[in-house]
């Protein structure tokens, strides 16, 4: 089965650089979240889509914004990275037709900021 | 606002027994659903488990089942006949159903580190 994809998967950058992730959701999957997970973290919420609008928003810094495009992939934009954006970024994509709705996750983006 | 707790950061087992995971939770929500990630070395979440919270009935996949008390907001997770590959961190992670049949984020707890041993 298809399943969620991420790119890259592993990113260095210096600090004050900028960083695109992208997310390719599972197919027919009309919804994407970004979650942040920190070093022996748990994932936090950052934002989600739902047919290419914002629907939610959580711990998302202002430095960071996203989007979602017609094709349902979404991106990730970092600008004015600092040493703690390291962390391991996960993609999640769901459907909402009805069903009890469950978050698939990607493999996730590795940044390291250095 | 939701909380998810998981009071066992560590816990081990012998291969081939059973452990069991705690996870309480905190909400004034009544329409929401609980999850069990599997997030082994390679770090990739893995869903392990789901539970409605209208459904009485508790959820089991294959050796994994839970036991879900909706009054006391407890969801724990039994791991039967464990294996080597059962060797990753566990979190448990709440998500209230926002309304119009979509749901919110998931909110996770910190983790229980779970070391299945030969």
């Amino acid at each position: 089965a298809a399943g969620v994809i991420q790119s890259p998967r592993h990113l260095i950058k210096e600090k004050r650089e900028t960083a695109t992730l992208k997310c390719y959701p599972i197919p027919r999957h009309d919804t994407v979240y970004w979650y942040q997970q920190g070093p022996g973290q748990d994932p936090q919420f950052l934002i989600s889509f739902y047919e290419k609008m914002q629907s939610d928003k959580g711990s998302i810094p202002d430095r960071f914004s996203a989007q979602q495009f017609s094709d349902y992939h979404s991106e990730l934009n970092m600008s004015s990275l600092e040493l703690g954006d390291s962390a391991l970024y996960f993609c999640a994509s769901s459907t909402r037709t009805g069903e009890v709705e469950t978050q698939y996750f990607g493999p996730g983006t590795r940044l390291l900021v250095l | 606002a939701q909380t998810v707790t998981q009071s066992q950061p560590e816990m081990s087992v012998q291969e081939a027994e059973t452990v069991t995971l705690s996870c309480t939770y905190d909400t004034s929500e009544s329409n929401y659903y609980l999850f069990w990630y599997k997030q082994p070395p390679s770090r990739q979440m893995i869903l392990v488990i789901r539970q409605e919270a209208y459904k009485q009935q508790n959820a089991t996949e294959n050796r994994f089942s839970v036991n879900f008390q909706k009054a006391a907001k407890s969801f724990s997770l039994k791991i039967s006949d464990s294996q080597l590959g059962d060797t990753a961190m566990y979190f448990c992670a709440f998500m209230k159903m926002v309304g119009g049949g979509s749901q919110g984020n998931l909110i996770f707890g910190k983790g229980t580190k779970l070391s299945v041993k030969p």
